[in-house]
């Protein structure tokens, strides 16, 4: 079975301009949350839908949205990039919401380079 | 953002030498998770526990889930070269019917054939 994939593998940008990054998750799964990794450091939750709802944000300013389709894939959106912005983004699918027994599963990461 | 407490940062071992590392939290989890990470690649899942005290093996993996829980413990026997990454604890506390992760800062793992 394939696992959770994300879109595109790399991706330089310039200081003020957007992205748009994408993510499937494992056929099933119904959640999908993103995470942003900074180097050296442990992935940082930015949001969590389930069922095309956002169910969770993280600590991340209003220029990152997301959002998750009739099929479970989603986007997540950056707008007017800042160096900092620099990052692994990691997205991850579960099968539920939250609750016992619960995982998350990730993707190999979209590697974000500002410049 | 708030992150848990890992230990070691990093670590230089022989091969077949035990590995010890764990995670520290001021809050509680009703889950932890512990993810190996190598260079360019996404985090994967290694062990999952859910009750406090809860003892869970996988292969050479033993993940122990704190009686406190606030804390939690990963022990890698007889490492091998293929145990070379990051490992990271993460932490779910479900209340806020919620599925964000709280990460720690991983601990480095370096083995020495």
């Amino acid at each position: 079975d394939a696992g959770v994939t994300q879109s595109p593998t790399h991706l330089i940008k310039t200081r003020g301009q957007h992205v748009t990054l994408r993510c499937s998750p494992i056929s099933g799964h119904k959640s999908v949350s993103w995470y942003q990794q900074v180097l050296g450091q442990g992935p940082q939750f930015i949001f969590q839908y389930y069922e095309k709802e956002e169910r969770g944000r993280g600590n991340f300013p209003d220029r990152f949205s997301a959002r998750q389709f009739p099929n479970y894939s989603s986007e997540l959106n950056v707008n007017a990039l800042l160096l900092g912005d620099s990052a692994l983004y990691l997205c991850a699918s579960s099968p539920r919401l939250a609750g016992s027994s619960y995982e998350q599963y990730f993707g190999p990461g979209t590697r974000l380079t500002v410049t | 953002g708030q992150q848990l407490n890992q230990s070691p940062q990093s670590m230089f071992i022989q091969e077949g030498e035990d590995v010890s590392m764990n995670c520290t939290s001021s809050s509680i989890f009703n889950t932890w998770l512990w993810y190996k990470q190598e260079p360019g690649e996404g985090p994967v899942l290694l062990i999952a526990l859910y009750k406090a005290g809860e003892l869970t093996s996988n292969g050479r993996l033993t993940a122990q889930f704190g009686i406190t829980r606030k804390d939690s413990f990963l022990n890698i026997s007889a490492s091998i070269p293929s145990d070379v990454g990051i490992y990271f604890c993460a932490g779910l506390n479900y209340g806020g019917s919620q599925g964000n992760l709280i990460f720690g800062k991983g601990t480095k793992l370096s083995v020495k054939p």
